[in-house]
C-alpha cells in the first residue's frame, strides 16, 4: 500500500527547481504532501483531491494524475528553507483501507546556498 | 492555535516493560492516527482511530495495542517492550478536510 516516492534524495543549489514523484500501484482518493526539518514533526503542505487538481503554496505546487495514479510535487527557485523530508501520503477509496494515509518513504531534500 | 501534544519527547525503557506513549490533541478531531517512522522506512501506519473507542489496525499493528476512551487522547502500548521497537513514534489527528496535524514525536530506546 506503500507508495513509491523518487528520487530518495536531491541536493540542489538556492534558486534552482527540483521535482520530486509519487506512484501508486492502486487508484487514488487523495494524495497529501508533507515536509519535515531535521527534528520537527511533519507539516502539511497541500492536499490534491481531483485527478487532474494542481495547486500552489508560494514556490511550491504539485498535480494529481488520477489515470496515472501518481503525484508530482514542484519546488520552483529553491531556497535554504526548503530543505527537509519530502513526504507523500495516500489514501485510497473504500474496502479495508478506508480512512488510512499511507505514506511513502521520503525524498531528502538539501538546499545549498 | 492546533495543538497535538504527546507525552514524552524521549524515552528509555528496558526489554520486557509496558510502555505508555500518550497522545493528546485539542482540536475536536475524530481521527487519530500512531505512525512509526525509521530511516529509510518511511512514516509506517501501527493503529488509528476513527471514533472514541473505535479502532483499526495499521501496517505493522504487532507488539502494540491503543486506546480511546476520550475523543481528545489516543494512547500507545506496548505490552512488552522489545528491542526492535526502539524507533520514533509519531502521533497525528485529522482535521475533516483531510489534513494531518503531527505531534513531536515520541523517541523510544528499548535496551
Amino acid at each position: 500500500q506503500q507508495p513509491v516516492q523518487s528520487p530518495q534524495a536531491v541536493i540542489l543549489r538556492e534558486g534552482e527547481d527540483a521535482v520530486i514523484n509519487c506512484s501508486s500501484s492502486k487508484a487514488l482518493y487523495s494524495v497529501h504532501w508533507y515536509r519535515q526539518k531535521h527534528g520537527e514533526a511533519p507539516v502539511f503542505l497541500m492536499i490534491l483531491l481531483k485527478g487532474g487538481e494542481q495547486k500552489g503554496h508560494e514556490k511550491i505546487s504539485a498535480s494529481f494524475n488520477e489515470k496515472k495514479q501518481q503525484s508530482s510535487l514542484y519546488l520552483t527557485a529553491s531556497q535554504l528553507s526548503y530543505s527537509g523530508t519530502y513526504f507523500c501520503g495516500t489514501a485510497f477509496r473504500g474496502g479495508s483501507t478506508l480512512g488510512r494515509l499511507y505514506f511513502g518513504r521520503g525524498t531528502q531534500l538539501t538546499v545549498w546556498p | 492555535d492546533v495543538k497535538v501534544t504527546q507525552s514524552s519527547r524521549y524515552l528509555v525503557k528496558r526489554t520486557g516493560e509496558k510502555v505508555f506513549l500518550e497522545c493528546v490533541q485539542d482540536m475536536d478531531h475524530e481521527n487519530m492516527f500512531w505512525y512509526r517512522q525509521d530511516p529509510g522506512l518511511g512514516l509506517r501506519l501501527i493503529y488509528f482511530s476513527y471514533d472514541v473507542k473505535m479502532k483499526e489496525k495499521g501496517d505493522i499493528p504487532e507488539g502494540y495495542s491503543v486506546s480511546r476512551e476520550k475523543k481528545e487522547r489516543f494512547s500507545l502500548i506496548l505490552e512488552s517492550a522489545s528491542t526492535n521497537q526502539t524507533s520514533m513514534y509519531l502521533c497525528a489527528s485529522r482535521h475533516p478536510l483531510g489534513e494531518l496535524f503531527f505531534g513531536e514525536g515520541s523517541r523510544l530506546t528499548v535496551l
